[in-house]
């Protein structure tokens, strides 16, 4: 499968540590995003890299949120000290603007999170 | 920002009837715009984009660059259309991706 991989899939945490997603796009695609998706909602921008170059984050990432994509391959979200409220479904995705695919991105799996 | 706005939570209909799912947003430069859909217990999918003009799956969308609409159509629902689908627009620069709150179609038998 050379799909968008995400992992893990699931994540049950107790309130106040820290959790870490790990995404790996698609192989040739040069954008990475994060979404984050509740129950009832459509995916809502977190972040996004081009390359290693994390080009810009929504006011939705707050100062416990931290995305890396260190050689511009695969990419973490790290979430410190959560909160109930970060219960939620964290999804990838990734694109290349100049492919034959165009403007088009492509969805992981996604990881659940659930705070307790 | 764009906003793409949904606004049908629920559509249901019978096998065989039409099926129109309602898509606006709010940014009126050229966005880009798609169609995702997500079949139970599997990944967001691209099911079409405006810059394409193509038909999937019997699915047609066209844009309407007056009434900032891009509505999803297709004449004849089966059942293994049911699914959440959501719109999607890009915004100013291209670079972001705004999805709507999706809409659940439920083609009844």
């Amino acid at each position: 499968d050379t799909g968008v991989s995400q992992n893990p899939r699931h994540k049950i945490t107790k309130r106040g540590q820290n959790v870490t997603f790990r995404c790996d796009p698609i192989s040739e695609h040069n954008r990475l995003y994060w979404y984050r998706q509740t129950l009832g909602q459509g995916p809502e921008f977190l972040t996004y890299f081009q390359n290693e170059a994390q080009l810009e984050k929504s006011r939705l990432l707050s100062d416990r949120f931290s995305a890396e994509r260190p050689k511009g391959s695969f990419s973490t979200l790290e979430i410190q000290r959560t909160e109930q409220g970060d219960s939620a479904m964290y999804l990838c995705a990734s694109s290349s603007p100049l492919s034959h695919s165009g403007n088009t991105i492509y969805f992981g799996e996604g990881s659940w999170l659930t705070v307790v | 920002a764009q906003r793409v706005t949904q606004p049908e939570k629920l559509l249901s209909v019978f096998k065989g009837a039409p099926v129109e799912l309602k898509c606006n947003y709010s940014y009126s430069g050229s966005p880009e715009l798609f169609w995702y859909v997500q079949y139970s217990r599997q990944r967001l999918q691209l099911l079409l984009r405006h810059i394409s003009r193509e038909s999937i799956k019997g699915f047609t969308a066209d844009l309407n660059k007056g009434e900032t609409s891009f509505h999803l159509k297709k004449p004849f629902a089966q059942e293994e259309d049911s699914a959440m689908y959501y719109c999607a627009a890009t915004g100013y620069n291209f670079n972001k991706f705004y999805f709507g709150s999706g809409t659940k179609l439920n083609v009844k038998p």
